[in-house]
């Protein structure tokens, strides 16, 4: 059984840090892994898919790594912004008609 | 205009009640889903369809029931409420396509409370 796990669950750093999230996951034998953001009380926003194939995938400020003989991912945010403050949720697709688990989360605070 | 709405937004009931939440959206994927959230437990999967014949449970099915109206209408029923269903409940859609990314897509999500 697949199981997804974010360290920390919380995370206060400085406004201008670079910084890196963690994900990682029991079964390396994935389908792809989506990195979500959720502001409080909201609903979760895309914001990087990382097929099986794929090493890593851009975005802006954003990026994320996969390296599934480790059964790990990485966010790494570039140049946080107070604005950035969120919980990010990563979740691991295991095949291609099989469910999505979601890792509980890690909850960030950039301080101004 | 959202792709993936969910109706209602907010909802406060009693024990015992029957409360059905609706999602529908535009975006002309063939799966949707739908999760629960508590504080603490994170993202759990109730039931999912990967189109409008196809339904199945998900890790915490028991005291929910669904209903795939047609490809962009897919509905949550609790058939008699209890206070543990109190959570934080979302839809979401995805679709294979032609690049067979399966990309998932959440709505706003439905506060539900059960008194």
């Amino acid at each position: 059984k697949q199981e997804v796990t974010q360290i920390p669950a919380a995370l206060s750093v400085p406004e201008g840090e670079n910084l890196v999230l963690n994900c990682s996951f029991t079964d390396s034998a994935i389908y792809n892994l989506q990195w979500f953001r959720q502001d409080p009380g909201k609903g979760l926003t895309s914001l990087l898919l990382i097929q099986s194939s794929q090493r890593e995938q851009t975005s802006g400020r954003l990026n994320a790594s996969l390296d599934k003989s480790s059964g790990r991912s990485t966010l790494y945010i570039a140049a946080s912004q107070p604005g950035d403050s969120a919980t990010y949720l990563c979740a691991v697709g295991s095949g291609r008609d099989d469910k999505i688990i979601f890792g509980k989360g890690t909850r960030l605070h950039i301080l101004p | 205009d959202a792709d993936v709405t969910q109706t209602p937004r907010n909802r406060i009931t009693k024990t015992g009640k029957r409360i059905m939440l609706e999602c529908s959206q535009t975006k002309g994927h063939d799966r949707m889903y739908w999760y629960r959230q508590d504080p603490g437990l994170g993202l759990r999967l109730i039931y999912y369809s990967f189109d409008v014949k196809d339904i199945n449970k998900g890790e915490i099915s028991d005291g929910y029931s669904v209903s795939r109206q047609a490809q962009a209408k897919f509905s949550l029923s609790l058939e008699s409420a209890i206070p543990n269903q109190t959570a934080l409940y979302f839809c979401a859609t995805s679709d294979f396509g032609l690049a067979g990314v399966n990309e998932q897509f959440f709505g706003p999500g439905t506060r539900l409370t059960v008194l």
